[in-house]
């Protein structure tokens, strides 16, 4: 069970929008920086998202990252099949002392 | 570009310690944090730990009595061990550049990943 929570699979259609929620607490997302990982099958994750909605050079603009409390949104528009991998947030967990990712979450685009 | 590259033992018995080193190329080790992550078959990412380029390091609570993370600046090379591992350590091993920094918020990222390496525990 991950302290910070994320819904197990998400999908969509080619073209469309989705949303994938990472869900923690006080002592991690609502008062620390959340990054959000793209991980393709087979191969190590990508930064997307860092400092809850910054994206590195290289990431489309199709990616977008929000924060809101202790929830945080990784949202992906214009859906691709390339874009099917699973989604997981990062963030440190203060009361912890310690680095957290969410339990993941599996991209389908239909 | 920065790139990074483990290697190490793909099996390790139980009770034993397991290292891997972390190679890096297209940039100095001597700025930033360098970190370790596991991810074991199946399952998600855990954060292991990091150091500084300092030598300062941080590590993951439910592993910090079992690890060692080690820096040589002279090879632009980092360093894990892990002691006493049993087969819950079994995991897809990766590096990458990034950690955790304080501040009145703390920020944290990981922009450059290693391709990771699979490491079984097993007799």
């Amino acid at each position: 069970q991950s302290v910070l929570t994320q819904p197990p699979s998400v999908s969509a259609a080619p073209g469309q929008k989705v949303t994938i929620s990472c869900s923690g607490s006080n002592s991690n997302i609502g008062n620390n920086y959340v990054s959000w990982y793209q991980q393709l099958p087979g191969t190590a994750p990508k930064l997307l998202i860092y400092d809850n909605n910054q994206r590195p050079s290289g990431i489309p603009d199709r990616f977008s990252g929000s924060k809101s409390g202790t929830s945080a949104t990784l949202g992906i528009t214009g859906l691709q099949t390339g874009d099917e991998a699973d989604y997981y947030c990062g963030v440190w967990d203060t009361s912890r002392s310690t680095g957290l990712f969410g339990g993941g979450t599996k991209l389908t685009v239909l | 570009q920065v790139r990074l590259q483990e290697s190490g033992p793909g099996l390790v018995k139980p009770s034993e310690t397991l290292s891997l080193t972390c190679t890096v190329s297209g940039g100095s080790i001597s700025t930033n944090y360098w970190s370790w992550i596991r991810q074991p078959p199946g399952k998600g990412l855990e954060w292991i730990g990091y150091i500084y380029y300092s030598g300062s390091t941080n590590y993951n609570r439910s592993l910090k009595s079992r690890v060692t993370i080690s820096l040589d600046t002279s090879k632009n090379q980092f360093s894990l061990k892990l002691s006493s591992v049993t087969a819950a350590d079994t995991a897809v091993y990766y590096c990458a550049r990034g950690g955790f920094w304080s501040g009145l918020h703390t920020r944290g990222y990981f922009d450059y990943w290693g391709q990771g390496t699979l490491v079984t525990v097993s007799s």
